[in-house]
């Protein structure tokens, strides 16, 4: 049973490009959730879909950040118009279904931005 | 509000030895608290978990204590080992819903 995948594991990009970064979860979960980790940092939520819903993006900065869980392939997580502060560790979770809480988190992608 | 207190942030012990890390949070509908452990450059494994109606789990060398009424719980390894360095988070949640994490420990086993 392939845990939770991310890509790309590292992502270059220059101020003012896009970035995408790819989130398949476990086989049979249904909850991702994307938090991002800055160096030396603890994790913050950013945002919570489930199939075409995003549930909680309190963590989502206003501007910028997308994200999306369609009906079929990956969850994304989009930043637009990148900053050297978007510079961070991005990690993806995915949970089973209502009633199971554990969160199984990805590898990560890591951003820099030059 | 959802905010979660570690500590300490660093703790050194010699192999062998026990290590104790501890949170505390303030919201009182939290029922859901995971330990996850991270080493350099990895993805945060989880480790343990206790939800709200458990005052205490134990899973081979590794044990979590809850105490609602004081909105405190922590991670007890016993018999440490050179593998057990690593940064340990805890978190707290409620349902499905968001983790909020703590600061981190960093944990470093003296061989």
């Amino acid at each position: 049973n392939a845990g939770v995948m991310q890509n790309p594991r590292h992502l270059v990009r220059r101020r003012g490009q896009e970035a995408r970064l790819r989130c398949s979860p476990m086989k049979g979960h249904s909850h991702v959730y994307w938090y991002r980790q800055l160096p030396e940092e603890g994790l913050k939520f950013m945002v919570y879909l489930q199939k075409e819903n995003i549930i909680d993006e309190s963590g989502m900065p206003k501007e910028r950040f997308s994200a999306e869980f369609p009906k079929e392939g990956p969850s994304i997580l989009r930043i637009q118009q990148v900053v050297r502060g978007d510079s961070a560790a991005y990690f993806c979770a995915s949970s089973p279904r209502q009633g199971l809480y554990e969160q199984y988190f990805g590898p990560g992608t890591r951003l820099t931005v030059t | 509000g959802e905010n979660v207190e570690q500590h300490p942030s660093t703790l050194s012990v010699q192999e062998g030895d026990s290590a104790v890390i501890k949170c505390t949070y303030s919201d009182s509908a939290s029922n859901y608290f995971p330990w996850y452990k991270q080493e350099l450059g990895k993805r945060p494994q989880l480790i343990i978990d206790i939800r709200s109606n458990v005052g205490e789990k134990k899973d081979q060398r590794i044990a979590v204590t809850l105490n609602k009424t004081a909105k405190h719980f922590s991670l007890h390894i016993t018999e440490t080992q050179p593998e057990d360095s690593a940064v340990y988070f805890c978190a707290r949640g409620f349902g499905n819903e968001k983790l909020t994490f703590g600061t981190g420990t960093r944990l470093t086993i003296i061989p």
